[in-house]
């Protein structure tokens, strides 16, 4: 299957500042990518599709605001939380694919706000 | 929102057991059904995708079944390996995404 990096894996930050996720395939093009979040012992949330070249759809209750994303290159998307706070710790992962079909994971960053 | 229920939430089991595990959807507007399974400080990894009432598909000794009338497919694995302990997600698509279920965390002892 298709590779897909993430960076960084974790990262633990004070509070108020912003910190950027990159997400990354490494052997394909993606035009479509998507960034989830974890909640502890839920599921896989999604909070927005990026689409390479456009702006990102946001799923309902997602500020897009507090989370930029960018998807400037078909091999790169990237997630940047605004203003971090404590609330905004969490598991995020990217996949990459098209819609519907399979998509490919990266392995997740562990954000830590304090 | 397609309303995606995993059971049980968690499983323990030896070395050697087979076991299974179900996904339950919603039955209408049936498109496909994927499975994954994410092991600890992995990335989540593709399993199946099923399309087709009564299919059924094997990787190894792990094999799912799609009941689309019912809104159901189960998992199953054969002779559990401590290597298979790992969650195991599916997820139906809605609207050009993936809507996950909660998952079956499965934990084998050796």
């Amino acid at each position: 299957g298709a590779v897909v990096s993430q960076h960084p894996s974790r990262v633990i930050c004070k509070s108020g500042t912003s910190v950027k996720i990159e997400c990354r395939s490494l052997d394909f093009q993606a035009t479509t990518m998507f960034w989830y979040r974890q909640f502890p012992k839920q599921s896989l949330m999604l909070m927005a599709t990026s689409n390479e070249g456009s702006k990102a759809t946001y799923e309902q209750g997602v500020e897009k605001d507090k989370f930029l994303i960018n998807h400037a290159s078909l091999t790169l998307s990237t997630l940047t939380v605004t203003s971090a706070h404590p609330e905004d710790s969490s598991f995020y992962i990217c996949s990459a694919g098209r819609g519907q079909e399979t998509q490919y994971f990266g392995p997740g960053t562990r954000l830590l706000v304090l | 929102i397609l309303n995606v229920e995993q059971s049980p939430q968690s499983l323990h089991v030896q070395e050697g057991d087979s076991t299974n595990f179900t996904c339950s959807f919603p039955s209408s507007n049936f498109y496909a059904l994927h499975w994954y399974r994410w092991e600890t400080a992995k990335s989540p990894e593709a399993l199946f995708v099923m399309t087709l009432n009564g299919d059924e598909k094997k990787k190894g000794r792990i094999s799912a079944t799609l009941n689309t009338k019912e809104g159901y497919s189960y998992l199953y694995i054969k002779g559990s390996q401590p290597e298979d302990s790992a969650t195991y997600l599916c997820a139906p698509p809605q609207g050009g995404k993936l809507i996950f279920g909660q998952g079956t965390e499965l934990s084998v002892k050796p």
